[in-house]
C-alpha cells in the first residue's frame, strides 16, 4: 500500500463547478498537509498548508482534514479555466524529518 | 515572495558527464533544501535533505556518492550528478524551507535531465 494514494485523473468539469481533489494516507504519524497546483513545465506552488483536523478556507479554495479516516481534500469553488492543471496533497510525517510524502497527483482540466 | 530559483532548467548530455544543478532561495533565507526526483507516471520522490553547513541526509536508495549535494549557504544548494548513465534521466527539482521543521517548503521549476 502506496502512503499516500491519489487519482491520477483526468478530471474534467465545466467552468464555475465546484471541484473536489482528495488523498487518502496510511501512516497515521503524518501531521502537516500541503495542497500544490503544479502548471506543465513549472514547480508546485504551494496552495493550502495544514495542520490539524478540519478546514482551513483560503479565497476560493478550502482545505480539509480528517486525521481519524486519514483523509485530506481541497475544494475549488466558482472553478476557472486558470485552474487547469495538475493538483498535488503533500504530507510531513514530522518528528524532525519533514521531507514531503507526494500523492501522484490529479490533473484538472476546466472546461470553459 | 518565496521564490526558489532551480537552474539549469534542461541539461542534455553523454553518459559519463557530470552535471550540476543549483537551487537559490531568492528572498528568504533556505535552512534546510531538498532535492526530490520524479519518474514518468510517478510520484515526486524525496532523495535527500540537506541543512546549510552541514551533510546532507540520504533517503534510503539513494547513493550518496552518485548524487553529490553541497548547501554551502543560506540561499544556495547544488546538486552534483557524478558520472551520469541514461537511467539517470529524470526530473530532479529542488524545494526550500526557511521557517522551522514542519513547515512549508517553496519549489523551483525543476530541471530535466537527459543522459544518452
Amino acid at each position: 500500500q502506496k502512503e499516500v494514494e491519489q487519482d491520477p485523473g483526468p478530471l474534467s468539469v465545466p467552468e464555475g463547478a465546484i471541484v473536489s481533489l482528495n488523498c487518502t494516507y496510511s501512516n497515521s504519524a503524518f501531521q502537516y498537509f500541503m495542497w500544490y497546483r503544479q502548471y506543465s513545465r513549472k514547480g508546485p506552488e504551494l496552495l493550502m498548508y495544514t495542520y490539524s483536523s478540519g478546514n482551513k478556507e483560503d479565497g476560493r479554495f478550502t482545505a480539509q482534514v480528517d486525521k481519524s479516516s486519514k483523509y485530506i481534500s481541497l475544494f475549488i469553488r466558482d472553478s476557472q479555466p486558470s485552474d487547469s492543471a495538475t493538483y498535488l496533497c503533500a504530507i510531513i510525517s514530522g518528528g524532525g524529518a519533514d521531507g514531503l510524502t507526494f500523492g501522484k497527483g490529479t490533473h484538472l482540466i476546466i472546461q470553459p | 515572495g518565496a521564490v526558489v530559483s532551480q537552474h539549469p532548467s534542461r541539461v542534455i548530455c553523454k553518459s559519463g558527464t557530470s552535471v550540476k544543478i543549483e537551487c537559490r532561495s531568492l528572498d528568504f533565507q533556505a535552512t534546510t533544501m531538498f532535492w526530490y526526483r520524479q519518474f514518468p507516471k510517478q510520484s515526486l520522490m524525496l532523495m535527500a535533505t540537506s541543512n546549510e553547513g552541514s551533510k546532507a541526509t540520504y533517503e534510503q536508495g539513494v547513493e550518496k556518492d552518485k548524487f553529490l549535494i553541497n548547501h554551502a549557504s543560506l540561499t544556495l544548494s547544488t546538486l552534483t550528478v557524478t558520472s551520469a548513465h541514461p537511467e539517470d534521466s529524470s526530473f530532479y527539482i529542488c524545494s526550500a524551507r526557511g521557517g522551522p521543521v514542519g513547515g512549508p517548503q517553496h519549489f523551483g521549476d525543476g530541471t530535466r535531465l537527459s543522459i544518452l
